[in-house]
């Protein structure tokens, strides 16, 4: 069964910070899709980012970016320059070709940035 | 273009009462899919629907349940409230045009659900 994990539970930075929120996968699919959102105190989840298995081109979008690596099934999402408004909780999720669009959570981090 | 809607925002129901959530998708998606948020369990899937068909379901007791409309709109059902249904249930849409996983998945706002 996949799995994905979260290993830091909160972390807290001081604004300009770089960060790096950290995130690991387990599946026994070959074919998976691996994303990021963010889920700010309103609740909403917002989708920041897909990644399929056979695409590891790491991605860059202004101040964040995204580190994939299937040798260690690693995911890693990088905020350069954090700012308060980067405030929330963080959710990687995996989903396999054949789980259809069941997405699996990571257990979240949450990110503090202090001004 | 609107994004995806949830009524109601906000419920309070006494245990052994049942409730209906409602979730109409963003426009031209066909894919809507439940979740369940809850501090001691995080995020987890409860069921997807595809035209009007689900697809996939969750490992969650028979006391849950849903179904998807004709224009993609969805409701899930739960029955029996019991104080550990208190949550966050959250919906969310997909443009799903083959069926495929990868889709991104687009959330609401969430229904918080608090049982007495």
């Amino acid at each position: 069964a996949q799995k994905v994990t979260q290993a830091q539970t909160e972390i807290s930075v001081v604004e300009k910070e770089d960060v790096t929120l950290d995130c690991v996968y387990e599946t026994r699919d070959t074919t998976y899709y691996l994303f990021w959102y963010k889920q700010p105190p309103s609740g909403e989840l917002v989708f920041l980012i897909r990644r399929n298995s056979f695409d590891e081109q790491n991605e860059i979008s202004g101040r964040y970016s995204w580190n994939f690596q299937k040798s260690t099934s690693s995911f890693n999402f990088t905020i350069t320059a954090s700012q308060v408004v980067d405030s929330a909780v963080y959710f990687c999720a995996l989903t396999e070709r054949t789980g259809r669009r069941a997405l699996t959570f990571g257990s979240g981090t949450r990110l503090q940035v202090q001004p | 273009k609107a994004g995806v809607t949830q009524t109601p925002r906000y419920l309070i129901k006494t245990r052994g009462q049942q409730v209906t959530l409602s979730c109409s998708p963003i426009s031209g998606h066909r894919s809507v899919s439940w979740y369940q948020q809850t501090p001691g369990q995080g995020l987890q899937f409860l069921f997807e629907y595809f035209s009007e068909t689900q697809r996939n379901k969750g490992n969650f007791p028979g006391r849950f349940s849903g179904r998807q409309f004709s224009n993609s709109r969805s409701e899930m059902n739960v029955s029996t409230l019991e104080l550990g249904d208190s949550a966050l249930y959250l919906c969310a849409s997909s443009l799903a045009v083959t069926g495929g996983a990868g889709g991104e998945q687009y959330f609401g706002p969430g229904t918080r659900l608090t049982v007495t």
